[in-house]
């Protein structure tokens, strides 16, 4: 089945911990993203990628940080720099895009992530 | 900067009556997403509209964008319990550079 998984579903981090999320899609996407969404808040921005070896930082970039290596991953790491990561984090795909245009994003499950 | 709004953000409705979440912006676009979430889960893709006075259905919901208003309206239709969900607006602008802007998001809930 094509899709979009995330894990672990649950993560527990201790402060001061550097923690990575995974994303992986089998979608063929040229396109993914990170967000953030903290309770009864809309989504929020971290990264995205268009293209292997390539990403921009969204509204909301510091304290975290991403890799694209591979078409089908986009691992999320949540660095001891961000003071408040307390979320739950989901991750998106998109089709290749015309120049500065975007299709229909898939989500993730997403991964919710708690600091101790 | 864009700037998308919804309302309301928190809706309370009797399964049978009918209601309409607005999504406003501020800049130009031609292309909005509706989605919805589940509390706790992620977010489905509920309809994409690309042009102005683009309409679409899908059962009790029915979306429409107005690029001249700069609105898009999801309208629910008898609505039953199933509907309750938490529904978002995203809107993409072509200086966006690939990506989205999304609304606060529309707390639905349907009671008996």
């Amino acid at each position: 089945d094509g899709g979009i998984t995330q894990s672990p579903k649950y993560l527990f981090r201790k402060e001061g911990q550097n923690v990575t999320l995974s994303c992986e899609q089998n979608l063929n996407h040229d396109a993914m993203y990170w967000y953030r969404q903290d309770p009864g808040q809309g989504l929020r921005l971290i990264y995205y990628s268009q293209i292997v070896n390539d990403f921009q930082k969204g509204d909301i970039a510091e304290g975290y940080s991403v890799s694209r290596e591979k078409k089908e991953s986009f691992p999320l790491t949540v660095t001891s720099a961000q003071k408040n990561p307390t979320a739950f984090y989901l991750c998106a795909s998109s089709r290749h895009t015309l120049a500065g245009r975007t299709d229909t994003q898939y989500f993730g499950p997403g991964t919710r992530l708690t600091v101790l | 900067e864009l700037k998308v709004e919804q309302n309301p953000l928190f809706l309370s409705m009797q399964e049978g009556k009918n209601y309409t979440i607005y999504c406003n912006y501020s800049t130009t676009s031609d292309r909005l997403y509706w989605y919805r979430q589940d509390p706790g889960k992620s977010l489905e893709s509920l309809f994409v509209l690309l042009s102005n006075g683009a309409v679409k259905q899908e059962g009790r919901l029915m979306a429409s964008l107005d690029t001249k208003a700069r609105l898009s309206t999801l309208h629910i239709t008898a609505a039953v319990h199933d509907l309750s969900a938490t529904y978002f607006c995203a809107v993409d602008i072509k200086t966006s550079g690939s990506r989205l802007t999304f609304g606060e998001g529309t707390q639905l809930t349907v009671n008996p």
